[in-house]
């Protein structure tokens, strides 16, 4: 398995922009979870799936920030309108339930807003 | 607010030399997990520890579990160059919650 697969590595946008960060969980892991690391921050948990349904979204920060999942090996995070304070970077990470492995994490994607 | 808090925030030793990171952590936990970051990179699972153990080995690596004092420690033994990365500690009672991390430095 190539493990969770995030695109794009690195996204720089103008405030104001739609942007677009993309997930590829672990075939057959039945989580699915958002996080965001900045330095004053650490790692926050924006939000969670199970079987492809939203459980959890209370990390979210706001409105301009959605999820979705469609199908099990493909998820979206979506900032609209971006802000320079949404820069960081997003990690997507997979899991199955009960596993002793914790969770796969992708390799992040490093988002600048100017 | 964070979970679990690392301490030392940082941490510089030689090559050869053992490495301690402590973490503690204020709620009930069903695991506590350790993950390992490297500069630029996602976080590596390094080990989980379930709330009923109360120590567990792999390689050089040892992680305690204190559920009475709500504090975990992990132990990295002979460290290497290659241990260089930023250490966490992640409490899972249903998802995890991450503390800020340890930075290790080993040097040569």
């Amino acid at each position: 398995d190539a493990g969770v697969i995030q695109s794009p590595r690195h996204e720089v946008t103008e405030m104001g922009q739609e942007v677009t960060l993309r997930c590829k969980p672990i075939s057959g892991h039945d989580y699915l979870f958002w996080y965001r690391q900045t330095m004053m921050r650490g790692l926050e948990l924006l939000i969670y799936f199970n079987n492809n349904v939203p459980i959890d979204d209370s990390g979210m920060p706001e409105d301009r920030f959605s999820a979705k999942m469609p199908n099990a090996s493909f998820s979206t995070l979506k900032i609209q309108p971006s802000e320079p304070r949404d820069s960081a970077v997003y990690f997507c990470a997979s899991s199955s339930i009960g596993t002793a492995h914790g969770y796969t994490f992708g390799s992040g994607t490093r988002l600048t807003v100017v | 607010s964070q979970q679990g808090e690392e301490d030392p925030q940082a941490l510089s030793i030689q090559e050869g030399e053992n490495a301690t990171m402590n973490c503690s952590y204020k709620t009930s936990i069903n695991n506590l997990q350790w993950y390992r970051q490297n500069s630029g990179r996602g976080l590596v699972h390094l080990i989980l520890i379930r709330s009923n153990e109360r120590e567990k080995h792999s390689g050089r690596l040892r992680v305690t579990l204190d559920t009475s004092k709500k504090s975990s420690s992990l132990l990295i033994t002979a460290s290497r160059a290659a241990d260089t990365a930023s250490y966490f500690c992640a409490t899972d009672y249903s998802t995890l919650t991450f503390g800020k991390g340890t930075m290790l430095l080993v040097s040569p």
